[in-house]
């Protein structure tokens, strides 16, 4: 099975500063990799899919890149209601596997 | 509003077993390949089991092949998970996912949206 990595496990920074989340893949996997908010309590919430496509209702300042085994989610500007883990999930073979999670708090 | 709702989660001992159901509304359910996903206390989602659009194919994460069996009944716009055999690591929430999916040339990209609540199933003695 794939294994996704993320890196930090957590962070902490301020209102309005760009935040960068890596994710990267045991393998090649191509543009197959999305990403998930999960805030306390609720259901994890799709951003990303394909690498790089914003799902739709997603706010623009949260964006994706990468391929390959490398891939990052920019957070352009960080606001309050941006507290939460968030996930990466590759979905290029089964079994599709999350990676750890990042947890992103305010400084 | 496209939704799915879980229920069936239960307090139950090890060795038991249950079934967990998916509800949906919103979308044409036939259509669309289905999902659990689970969620231990205090980590990260974990893809449990996918099944193709009309029932006819399925797969499972490695540890809960030959325990857990996902299945549809697409004319009642039902999702099911039977769970055997469990164990204290099968403790979590299950998430009913749909899968959504996009064609880029001849690869196909993949997301779950929407999630449900959750059901919260508990294995212990």
């Amino acid at each position: 099975a794939i294994q996704m990595t993320q890196s930090p496990s957590s962070l902490s920074a301020s209102v309005g500063d760009r935040v960068t989340i890596t994710c990267r893949a045991s393998q090649d996997i191509g543009n197959n990799l999305g990403w998930y908010q999960q805030k306390p309590g609720k259901a994890p919430k799709v951003l990303i899919y394909g690498a790089s496509n914003l799902q739709s209702g997603v706010p623009s300042r949260f964006s994706g890149s990468g391929s390959g085994t490398h891939f990052t989610l920019t957070i352009s500007s960080l606001r309050p209601e941006d507290i939460a883990i968030y996930y990466c999930l590759h979905d290029y073979n089964y079994p599709w596997t999350f990676g750890p999670g990042t947890k992103v708090e305010i400084k | 509003e496209v939704q799915v709702v879980e229920s069936g989660g239960d307090l139950v001992l090890p060795g038991g077993s249950l079934r967990l159901s998916c509800t949906i509304s919103g979308f044409t359910f036939n259509r669309f390949y289905m999902a659990w996903v689970r969620q231990a206390p205090g980590k990260g989602p974990e893809w449990v089991a996918t099944i193709r659009y009309d029932g006819s194919v399925t797969y499972y994460v490695g540890s809960v092949e030959g325990r857990f069996t996902i299945s549809r009944d697409n004319a009642q716009k039902s999702l099911y998970l039977q769970i055997n055999s469990l164990r204290v690591e099968d403790t979590g929430v299950y998430y009913c996912v749909r899968i959504l999916g996009q064609k880029y040339g001849s690869i196909w990209h993949n997301w779950f949206d929407p999630w449900g609540q959750g059901t919260l199933v508990t294995v212990s003695s």
